[in-house]
């Protein structure tokens, strides 16, 4: 159990153009869902916090405009990197948790998206 | 000052071994969770182990148990038993309760290598 997906798993884009991830929880009813981006040899930063049906809670010195982040349902997140640039290129991964599991809130994180802008 | 801190880079251990990763917390939050998670060179971050800052007792699963020393604000993983696919890294993560909050901090993480 605790399943997470990404999709894409890796992207190319041209510089100017936006690109969708998705997060979805497979078998679990996420109620929270967090987007971190991770660069090489570094650990995770926590970009945003969505929880279904509100709006999402960015990081200080996250751009809201740029990272668009929608939980449309409880089950899957999207994050949108709206017209992205070479230094937008990173490694994007998801996490979902959920109350209902009964354990202690733990995250579980998808595999990751690996975004390249030319 | 840093919420987590693993000081250990990079370990070498031989198969079959048992390894200590390190990692110590800051906070005054008096309820918290302390949380392992290992990324081999796939990028997936695996779930490995948790233990709340009220546990009387070491959180265990399987292989990985985890040295809770609250007085030291410490919080080790031990892993038993070295196989060569624990080859990754490792990165220690707390979640401060207050407000209610789910966050996770994470340590910049270490690298264990297991040789045959």
């Amino acid at each position: 159990g605790a399943v997470v997906s990404q999709h894409p798993s890796w992207v190319i884009c041209k510089s100017g153009t936006s690109v969708k991830i998705e997060c979805r929880s497979l078998d679990f009813q996420a109620t929270t869902m967090f987007w971190y981006r991770q660069f090489p040899k570094q650990s995770l930063m926590l970009m945003a916090t969505s929880n279904e049906g509100s709006k999402a809670t960015y990081e200080q010195g996250v751009e809201k405009d740029k990272f668009l982040i929608n939980h449309a349902s409880l089950t899957l997140s999207t994050l949108t990197v709206t017209s992205a640039h070479p230094e937008d290129s990173s490694f994007y991964i998801c996490s979902a948790s959920s109350r209902d599991r009964g354990l202690t809130d733990t995250q579980y994180f998808g595999p990751g998206t690996r975004l390249t802008v030319l | 000052a840093q919420k987590i801190t693993q000081t250990q880079p990079g370990m070498f251990v031989q198969e079959k071994e048992a390894v200590t990763l390190d990692c110590t917390y800051d906070t005054s939050d008096p309820s918290y969770g302390l949380f392992w998670y290992k990324q081999p060179s796939s990028g997936e971050m695996i779930f490995l182990i948790y233990q709340g800052s009220y546990d009387q007792q070491n959180a265990t699963e399987g292989r990985y148990s985890l040295n809770f020393q609250k007085a030291r604000k410490s919080a080790n993983l031990v892993i038993s038993a070295s196989q060569l696919g624990d080859s990754a890294m490792y990165f220690c993560a707390m979640r401060e309760d207050k407000g209610g909050s789910e966050k996770l901090v994470f340590g910049k993480g270490m690298k264990l290598t297991v040789n045959p």
